[in-house]
């Protein structure tokens, strides 16, 4: 059975940063692209970024360029977010999900974890 | 950025009942269009992809339609665990881009 599993979420500050990981399990997570996807409270999902099977290609949308960076330990068959400079607007329900390449969907998602961005 | 635009974004119905959701992208993207299943305390499903392809797992009673900017999902004989809120997204470039959902509650 195909699991992903988010951990890191929490309050922090503005300004401040925050460091999520996506264990994966029950496939070859080196043969998959993986990605984050955003959910703000109460609003629609935001694709944050992708990332190629060796780490080699990253993706990002303008809002988070310069400030997130994603990246993957196939070893570990883990998968992270690293958060910096966080602003209010970042708040949201961070979802790991699995995708063959970006001109794929998104097969397989997390149940996610949550960011708080607030002083 | 292709701005996907999903309607209704509200929508009442009752078990037995067919629902068509729609979702308009701003340019072609040819069938680069996956519809999404979205409920409380579970992750994330994938329902349909290429616009039209049931992904393994897909009850028969949805369906996708559509290509290049016009799409719609239809749900027949709605049965009690498909109210949910479902969401469209384009695949064809990035940024890759989400409608906004549409939350089927029932009737």
């Amino acid at each position: 059975e195909v699991q992903l599993v988010e951990s890191g979420g929490g309050l922090v500050q503005p300004g401040r940063s925050l460091k999520l990981s996506c264990a994966a399990s029950g496939f070859t997570f080196s043969n998959y692209y993986m990605a984050w996807v955003r959910q703000a409270p109460k609003k629609g999902l935001e694709w944050v970024a992708t990332i190629s099977t060796s780490g080699s290609r990253t993706y990002y949308p303008d809002s988070v360029k310069g400030r997130f960076t994603i990246s993957r330990d196939n070893a570990k068959s883990s998968l992270y977010l690293q958060m910096n400079s966080l602003k209010s607007e970042d708040t949201a329900t961070y979802y790991c999900a699995r995708h063959r390449t970006t001109d794929y969907p998104m097969d397989a998602w997390g149940q996610g974890a949550s960011v708080t961005v607030s002083s | 950025d292709v701005q996907m635009t999903q309607s209704p974004s509200y929508l009442a119905a009752s078990p037995g009942e067919s629902v068509f959701i729609s979702c308009k992208a701003s340019k072609s993207i040819s069938n680069y269009l996956a519809w999404y299943q979205q409920k409380p305390g579970e992750a994330n499903k994938l329902l349909i992809y290429s616009g039209s392809t049931l992904q393994s797992g897909t009850p028969s009673r949805f369906s996708g339609s559509g290509s290049g900017t016009d799409f719609t999902l239809t749900i027949r004989n709605l049965e009690p665990e498909d109210f949910a809120v479902y969401y469209c997204q384009q695949y064809y470039e990035k940024p890759l881009t989400f409608g906004s959902g549409t939350k089927l509650e029932i009737k």
